[in-house]
């Protein structure tokens, strides 16, 4: 079966921490993306890949940067974590966007 | 731009209920469309899509028709049981040739099924 792994279900980080989320994907999908999930604002694109070493910027991507050194892997790294990331953040893959998206299981930052 | 429009929520219905969410859209081209699905404390698994003008597009019971000229794709189920109760997220990607495989996301709906 095909799968996104987020590397964490829930994480709890103190402010001005650095905080690395990692996500792999083992589908050989060009496309990877990072989403945070808050509500009552549904999903905000952060920052998106089309290809290894390659990143774009999504919505909202203050704050955040990211890095992908190979196909399979796509991390998500808050340079200094504040209270206000604090959220659920959802990594996806795709081979085209005909097809659709798959889904990591999220993880849930908690910054205190 | 393109975008995404779902009925707000929460919707309540009883086991056995039908089920419409509805969702309308703006694009250019032709999008593919879908609806994934969201359970308590996971991610979103893709639920249904379509491609095409009068796809219909079916998983688990639920249903969704691809309807280009009233630019919608509402999601139906006969029969709901207390199990779907989670939040549904309708979504697009682009279409026309500038489709960049973005998807863009309506703001969710949460159904919440009572025995």
């Amino acid at each position: 079966d095909v799968k996104v792994t987020q590397s964490s279900r829930y994480l709890v980080k103190r402010t001005g921490e650095k905080v690395f989320l990692e996500c792999v994907q083992d589908m050989d999908h060009e496309n990877m993306f990072w989403y945070r999930q808050d509500p009552g604002l549904g999903l905000r694109l952060i920052y998106f890949s089309y290809d290894v070493k390659m990143k774009e910027k999504g919505d909202i991507p203050e704050g955040y940067s990211v890095s992908r050194e190979k196909k399979e892997r796509f991390s998500l790294i808050l340079e200094s974590a504040s209270t206000n990331q604090t959220s659920m953040y959802l990594c996806a893959s795709s081979f085209s966007g005909y097809y659709g998206y798959t889904f990591g299981s999220g993880t849930r930052l908690t910054v205190v | 731009g393109n975008s995404v429009t779902q009925m707000e929520g929460p919707v309540t219905l009883s086991e056995e209920a039908f089920l419409t969410i509805n969702c309308t859209y703006t694009a250019t081209g032709y999008p593919s469309l879908f609806w994934y699905v969201q359970y308590p404390g996971e991610g979103l698994q893709l639920l249904l899509k379509a491609t095409k003008a009068d796809d219909k597009g079916s998983n688990k019971g639920f249903e969704a028709t691809y309807r280009k000229e009233t630019t919608s794709f509402h999601l139906e189920k006969g029969s709901v049981q207390v199990s779907d109760s989670a939040v549904y997220f309708c979504a697009l990607t682009g279409g026309g040739s500038s489709n960049t495989g973005k998807l863009i996301f309506g703001q969710g709906t949460t159904l919440q099924v009572k025995p």
